[in-house]
């Protein structure tokens, strides 16, 4: 059982250059998120899905974009990378519903990303 | 909006010297709160959730207890291996979908 799986580890980008941080998760979970994470500044949520094909803008969602075409899949997209989207990028799933009380995060083991 | 405010932001212990860290809360209808822990390089891990007042928590050295406006971690007799990052987040009734808001963290140093 793997997880969640992020992929890459590490990336430095370019100013204006593109790429897309994979991720993906074997437990059938229906939530998945992105978050980014800042020296002290905690998570911020950038996108979530609460299921295939829904998706929905988190507090931090400028510059980037997502889709959710799988239950696995929730892949994070840069268009036109800026040194301000320098960051540690994790990937999490949960199972959530409105009788499950049990919706704890998995998160993936994170994307470092250096845009100069 | 949901508010979490965790203190203090670092912590020094010697090994064997018990402390407390805090998380105080904002929001509307508290579904939940949980606790994580991070490890330098690595994703969150999850500990404990707490749902309401009064509840409790334990796994091995650490409990966790939930209060109407706050959490403690407390942490009992420290090992230098449970230096980490500790992260609290709190899940709301609001809006539905019941998306965790994450506090900064407290970043633990266990010396030995």
């Amino acid at each position: 059982n793997a997880g969640v799986t992020q992929t890459p580890k590490f990336r430095i980008l370019k100013i204006g250059q593109s790429m897309t941080l994979q991720c993906a998760q074997d437990m059938n979970h229906n939530y998945m998120y992105w978050y980014r994470q800042d020296p002290g500044m905690g998570l911020k949520l950038i996108y979530y899905s609460v299921g295939a094909g829904i998706t929905d803008k988190g507090e931090v969602p400028n510059g980037y974009n997502v889709s959710r075409s799988t239950t696995e899949d929730f892949p994070l997209r840069l268009e036109l990378a800026a040194p301000s989207q320098t960051s540690v990028y994790f990937c999490a799933s949960s199972y959530s519903s409105g009788f499950n009380r049990n919706e704890k995060l998995f998160f993936g083991s994170g994307t470092q990303l250096s845009v100069l | 909006e949901d508010q979490v405010t965790q203190s203090p932001e670092a912590l020094r212990l010697q090994e064997g010297e018990s402390s407390s860290l805090n998380c105080s809360y904002t929001v509307s209808g508290l579904r939940g709160l949980f606790w994580y822990r991070q490890d330098p390089g690595k994703g969150p891990e999850f500990l404990f959730t707490l749902y309401s007042a009064g509840e409790e928590k334990e796994k091995e050295r650490l409990k966790a207890t939930l209060t109407k406006k706050e959490s403690f971690l407390h942490i009992t007799a420290p090992k230098p291996e449970d230096s980490a990052t500790y992260l609290c987040a709190v899940q709301s009734v609001s809006g539905g979908s019941y998306i965790p808001t994450f506090g900064r963290g407290t970043s633990l140093i266990v010396h030995p």
